[in-house]
């Protein structure tokens, strides 16, 4: 079975740093992009960006170009999304898909269960 | 980069239809055929319900279908149930530098 699976929920105080994870299972990893999406409470999808996991070839939406750092380790087949200084506005749902053919991007069709991330003094 | 813009909401009777619209530009919506289209339920994560603008995957009832002209995608649901009642979300395709972008979302009310 094709699955993604997130690590869990996270509190953390602002300006602390922080990685959360997407392990990858059932695929060949390193052939399919994966893309990270952000959804604030009581709102909508973001895109925040995609890396490849065969070369971390990486693409950021403006929005999160900087604030964010993705990145993968093809060698646990997982991938990660990562903060240096959290803000509380970072409080959100984050989850990670991968879209349904390899080496290409068309619409994500596996998804995993979302990573809560709670940012709060 | 802009999000692409839905109607905040959209409703119908059980058995009616429901269209709901995904705006975008030449860069996105208008420039490729990888419109998708995302059922989201409360505390769930999203499922795919439309992909390449009008292509279902296994297993979504033929009652959901998708369309575009020019710079608007569409979503229309045929035979509304009880359980269409969910958050729609749009995606599509913006290039090489990005990949996507999302739609602001529709709340979807079955009366």
């Amino acid at each position: 079975e094709v699955q993604l699976v997130q690590s869990g929920t996270e509190v953390k105080k602002p300006g602390e740093s922080l990685k959360i994870s997407c392990k990858g299972s059932g695929y060949i990893f390193t052939n399919y992009w994966i893309g990270w999406v952000r959804q604030m409470p009581g709102k909508g999808l973001e895109w925040m960006g995609i890396i490849y996991p065969g070369d971390s070839d990486t693409r950021y939406s403006p929005s999160f170009q900087g604030q964010v750092t993705i990145s993968a380790d093809k060698s646990i087949s997982t991938a990660y999304l990562r903060w240096s200084s959290l803000r509380a506005s970072d409080t959100a749902m984050y989850y990670c898909a991968r879209p349904m053919y390899s080496g290409s991007y068309s619409a994500f069709d596996i998804w995993g269960q979302g990573t809560m991330v709670t940012v709060s003094s | 980069q802009s999000a692409l813009t839905q109607p905040p909401s959209a409703s119908g009777s059980p058995g009616q239809s429901v269209t709901i619209s995904c705006t975008g530009t030449s860069s996105d919506v208008g420039g490729y055929n990888y419109v998708s289209w995302y059922q989201q339920h409360p505390g769930k994560a999203p499922k795919l319900m439309i992909y390449e603008v009008g292509k279902r995957p296994s297993g979504v009832p033929d009652r959901f279908s998708g369309s575009k002209s020019g710079n608007t995608a569409s979503l229309t649901v045929s035979g509304l149930q009880a359980e269409d009642e969910a958050d729609y979300y749009c995606n599509s395709y913006a290039g090489s530098n990005t990949f996507g972008v999302f739609g602001g979302g529709t709340k979807l009310t079955v009366l």
